[in-house]
């Protein structure tokens, strides 16, 4: 079956513009979550999505950054006005459930996307 | 303060030696789940266990064994028989009560040679 999938695989842009980083979970996984791994860094955690809805934006790094997600599916990552520092890895996972029933099922991660900020 | 502290950075064993990657969390919380992931070279990554704070039964899943105490804060994590297919970057990571962010501590990279 298919797993998470996460598109562009790379996304080169200049300082300044905007992004969209789109991430498609398992069908059927009502649990969306949004991580960030810069170059030899460890993984951030980002946003969560239960639903379409995100119980908190705290993990966001900045207000430049923003999460949607739309019919319980497909959700978009978009960051205005790049930075060089945000260059990174953008990495989805999908599961289950989430909240306190989501922890008990497994996440699957996609191969994430690649983002180089010139 | 780290939420999660993984203090080797880089670990290297000869195949079929035991290793034991250690993660240290920190939490205010009663309730928290503590989580290990693998990363490997490739890049794609892959849950490997979670463990909720009122079960500190360790547990073993093939060569695969986890040592939760919560006297000491810690969530190890042990590999027995080391492979050349264990090398790769392990994540632990910790979830607090209200469930909704995560927090990783910075990695510990494995190589096991043949």
């Amino acid at each position: 079956g298919a797993g998470v999938s996460q598109s562009p695989s790379n996304k080169v842009t200049e300082k300044g513009k905007d992004v969209e980083l789109r991430c498609d979970p398992i069908s059927g996984h009502t649990a969306l979550y949004w991580y960030r791994q810069s170059l030899g860094q460890g993984l951030e955690f980002l946003i969560y999505f239960q639903g379409n809805s995100a119980p908190d934006k705290s993990g966001l790094p900045s207000d430049r950054f923003s999460a949607e997600r739309t019919g319980g599916s497909v959700s978009t990552l978009t960051i205005q006005r790049t930075q060089q520092e945000d260059s990174a890895v953008y990495l989805c996972a999908s599961s289950l459930g989430g909240g306190l029933a989501g922890l008990y099922n497994e996440q699957f991660f996609g191969p994430g996307t690649r983002l180089t900020v010139l | 303060a780290q939420k999660v502290t993984q203090a080797q950075t880089e670990i290297s064993v000869v195949e079929k030696e035991d290793v034991t990657l250690d993660c240290v969390y920190e939490t205010r919380d009663t309730t928290y789940y503590l989580f290990w992931y693998k990363q490997p070279p490739s890049g794609e990554l892959v849950f490997l266990i979670r463990r909720n704070s009122f079960d500190e039964q360790n547990e073993i899943s093939g060569r695969y064994s986890w040592n939760f105490q919560k006297s000491t804060s810690s969530f190890n994590f042990t590999i027995t028989a080391s492979q050349v297919v264990d090398s790769a970057v392990y994540f632990c990571a910790l979830s607090e009560n209200n469930f909704n962010k995560f927090y990783f501590g910075s990695g510990t990279k494995l190589n096991v040679k043949p």
